[in-house]
């Protein structure tokens, strides 16, 4: 079945560092991929997604590719901010299905 | 901003008891999703419903779970007998579909209900 493996944390970071979180997934046909992100006493919202092969996902500096050949959709930023400081959720669906998530990987900046 | 609601946030209960969690979705957004979130784990559906009707709860634990959105708006989420290991987050989520009918992906999420078993 369909299933999404990233990097286990805690991550931490100083201030304006640059980060990437590893995504991979398992899927048949060509699902769509997702990051999630989960901020301290809030839910989870949607940061940037990418729907077919080569597409880059951006948002709030966060950047990912969608990369076929390596199933692949690693989170990065160039600069993190500790407002940054959140957990991580990389995500796939396929039409009409539920989104599958990984685990999750908690970020933590410090300035 | 349009939210989705839940309530409650939290909930501590003991073990054998009946529990259960509410969720108003964003208005028009057909679809509405219940999973659970144990600590450190990352959501886990629980079941989906399109409108009035069930899409999967083939991951739900029907002897004790049940879930419902009888006019397909709101949903309540039931849990008896609660047990130790239903200690979680349990998080409502809803999204509409594109003019396809296609679930987008995108999912607006709930704060979510805590849930303790003692």
């Amino acid at each position: 079945g369909n299933s999404v493996t990233q990097m286990e944390g805690p991550v931490t970071l100083s201030e304006e560092a640059f980060l990437t979180i590893n995504c991979t997934y398992t899927a048949t046909g060509y699902p769509s991929l997702f990051w999630y992100v989960q901020y301290p006493g809030e839910g989870l919202q949607l940061l940037l997604k990418a729907t077919k092969a080569d597409d880059k996902g951006s948002n709030k500096g966060f950047e990912a590719t969608y990369r076929k050949e390596t199933t692949s959709f690693h989170l990065e930023k160039g600069s993190v901010q500790v407002s940054d400081s959140a957990v991580y959720f990389c995500a796939l669906n396929q039409a009409g299905t539920a989104l599958i998530f990984g685990k999750g990987t908690t970020l933590s900046v410090s300035s | 901003e349009a939210e989705v609601a839940q309530s409650p946030r939290y909930k501590i209960t003991e073990k054998s008891q009946a529990v259960a969690f509410w969720c108003d979705p964003i208005s028009g957004h057909a679809t509405l999703y219940w999973y659970r979130q144990i600590l450190g784990q990352g959501p886990e559906l629980l079941v989906q419903f399109q409108d009035e009707s069930v899409v999967d709860d083939s991951q739900l634990p029907k002897d004790r779970f049940s879930a419902e959105r009888l006019k397909g708006v709101d949903s309540t989420l039931k849990i008896q007998p609660a047990e130790l290991g239903d200690s979680a987050m349990y998080l409502c989520a809803s999204s509409f579909n594109s003019l396809q009918g296609f679930n987008t992906g995108e999912l607006f999420f709930g704060e979510g209900s805590r849930l303790t078993v003692l």
